[in-house]
């Protein structure tokens, strides 16, 4: 079956333009996880939806980020006024919850640079 | 807080030659603990997830292993195909949504 898919596989963008990243989860997956991951780091905790609530925000770096999810699938990550520190990797992920079923199925990433 | 901490940073072995990586980790109630590999380029593969001390798993020429403050991913007679950075993470019950990843191990098997 289809796994993650994110566009762009790539965004190139200047400084103080607004980007969206969008990740497409695995059919029938509730939840969905954005990550952040620069350069040779871990992975940073973005953002949690389960349906299309997000119960979980707290890895929002700041207020120029924000995110949504419509119809219980497709998110959309919005990054206002992009930096040059926004510059990484955004990885997304999505797993079906039920007792002992955390396993996450990450898709390819979108990279962004920011000029 | 959750934290998670990867050792070594890098690994480099000669194919066959088997050796462990090892993620140290503090959680307020673990959930459990989840390795995954990640390819340049790509996003990370799910490999295991460990729930208690004690706990093992396999796939392949890989073993997982887990105690109360670390767990270890043994690679058992390594080929080059294994070259990867492996990621270690953990769910912890105080903030089940939220999985704290280290930073990784960037393994590398030489011909």
């Amino acid at each position: 079956g289809a796994g993650v898919s994110q566009s762009p596989s790539n965004k190139v963008t200047e400084k103080g333009k607004d980007v969206e990243l969008r990740c497409d989860p695995i059919s029938g997956h509730t939840a969905l996880y954005w990550y952040r991951q620069s350069l040779g780091q871990g992975l940073e905790f973005l953002i949690y939806f389960q349906g299309n609530s997000a119960p979980d925000k707290s890895g929002l770096p700041s207020d120029r980020f924000s995110a949504e999810r419509t119809g219980g699938s497709v998110s959309t990550l919005t990054i206002q006024r992009t930096q040059q520190e926004d510059s990484a990797v955004y990885l997304c992920a999505s797993s079906t919850q039920g007792a002992n079923q955390e396993t996450q199925y990450f898709g390819p990433g979108t990279r962004l640079l920011v000029l | 807080e959750d934290q998670v901490t990867q050792s070594p940073e890098a690994l480099r072995l000669q194919e066959g030659e088997s050796s462990s990586l090892n993620c140290s980790y503090t959680v307020s109630g673990l959930r459990g603990l989840f390795w995954y590999r990640q390819d340049p380029g790509k996003g990370p593969e799910f490999l295991f997830t460990l729930y208690s001390a004690g706990e093992e798993k396999e796939k392949e020429r890989l073993k997982a292993t887990l105690t109360k403050k670390e767990s270890f991913l043994h690679i058992t007679a390594p080929k080059p195909e294994d070259s990867a950075t492996y990621l270690c993470a953990v769910q912890g019950y105080s903030s089940a949504s939220k999985i704290i990843f280290g930073s990784g191990t960037r393994l590398s098997i030489r011909p």
